[in-house]
C-alpha cells in the first residue's frame, strides 16, 4: 500500500531555512505528482506547490515563489521541500500529498510541524 | 488566487442530511470538473472523500456525495453520524493550479 513518511518536527529561528523530506513507497514514484500543503495552527489548508516526479518540474503558489524549492531523489523515492527566510507566520504543519489524478489528493503524509520562534 | 468560500459551520442531528457549499469563480470551480472534498478530524491528516466533483474513492461511505452547479460545488452527507463530526475542505483545479476552500466545521448535535 501507499505510504508517505515525512521527517520529524523542526524548530527554527526567524530568517532561517528549513528542508523537509517525504519518502514515498508502495507505488511507482515517478508516475505521479506530489503537492505540499500546509496548515497553520487552527487554520485551513494552504496549497504551496506541486512537482511532477517524472521530470522534477514544479509550479509554486505565487505567495511562496522565491522562498520555496521542491526537489526529488528518484533513487530513494524521496521528495524535499525547502522554505527559506522563515517568519513566525510560517509556523504550521506541512504535508506532502500525492495527487491521484484530476486534483484528487489521495495519500497524505503524517505531517511535519515546523515552529518558527526566536 | 483567493480561497474558495465555504460556510464556517454546519450542523445537523444524527440521521439528518446536511450540505456544505463551496463557491468559487469561472476560473476554478466553474471552469473545471476537478473539485475534491476532504475530511479532517482533529490532529489528523485530511482524507480524500470526493474527487472530480462526484466520485468517491474506494472505501468512502456512499453517504457522502458531491455535485456542482455553475461556480458552486456541494458536498452532501446523508444519514449524519457522530463520526462525521470534522472539518471539511473543498479544493479545485485552477490555472494556479490548485486552491482550497476556507473550511467548514460540521457538528453533529
Amino acid at each position: 500500500q501507499v505510504h508517505l513518511v515525512q521527517s520529524g518536527a523542526e524548530v527554527k529561528k526567524p530568517g532561517a531555512s528549513v528542508k523537509l523530506s517525504c519518502e514515498a513507497s508502495g507505488y511507482t514514484f515517478t508516475t505521479y505528482y506530489m503537492h505540499w500543503v500546509r496548515q497553520a495552527p487552527g487554520q485551513g489548508l494552504e496549497w504551496m506547490g506541486i512537482m511532477y516526479l517524472g521530470d522534477g518540474s514544479t509550479i509554486y503558489a505565487q505567495k511562496f515563489q522565491g522562498r520555496v524549492t521542491m526537489t526529488r531523489d528518484t533513487s530513494t523515492s524521496t521528495v524535499y521541500m525547502d522554505l527559506s527566510s522563515l517568519i513566525s507566520e510560517d509556523t504550521a504543519v506541512y504535508y506532502c500529498v500525492r495527487d491521484g489524478g484530476s486534483g484528487g489528493l489521495d495519500y497524505w503524509g503524517q505531517g511535519t510541524l515546523v515552529t518558527v520562534s526566536s | 488566487q483567493s480561497a474558495l468560500t465555504q460556510p464556517a459551520s454546519v450542523s445537523g442531528s444524527p440521521g439528518q442530511s446536511i450540505t456544505i457549499s463551496c463557491t468559487g469563480t469561472s476560473s476554478d470551480v466553474g471552469g473545471y470538473n476537478y473539485v475534491s472534498w476532504y475530511q479532517q478530524h482533529p490532529g489528523k491528516a485530511p482524507k480524500l472523500m470526493i474527487y472530480e466533483v462526484s466520485n468517491r474513492p474506494s472505501g468512502v461511505s456512499n453517504r457522502f456525495s458531491g455535485s456542482k452547479s455553475g461556480n458552486t460545488a456541494s458536498l452532501t452527507i446523508s444519514g449524519l453520524q457522530a463520526e462525521d463530526e470534522a472539518d471539511y475542505y473543498c479544493s479545485s483545479y485552477t490555472s494556479s493550479p490548485l486552491v482550497f476552500g476556507t473550511g467548514t466545521k460540521v457538528t453533529v448535535l
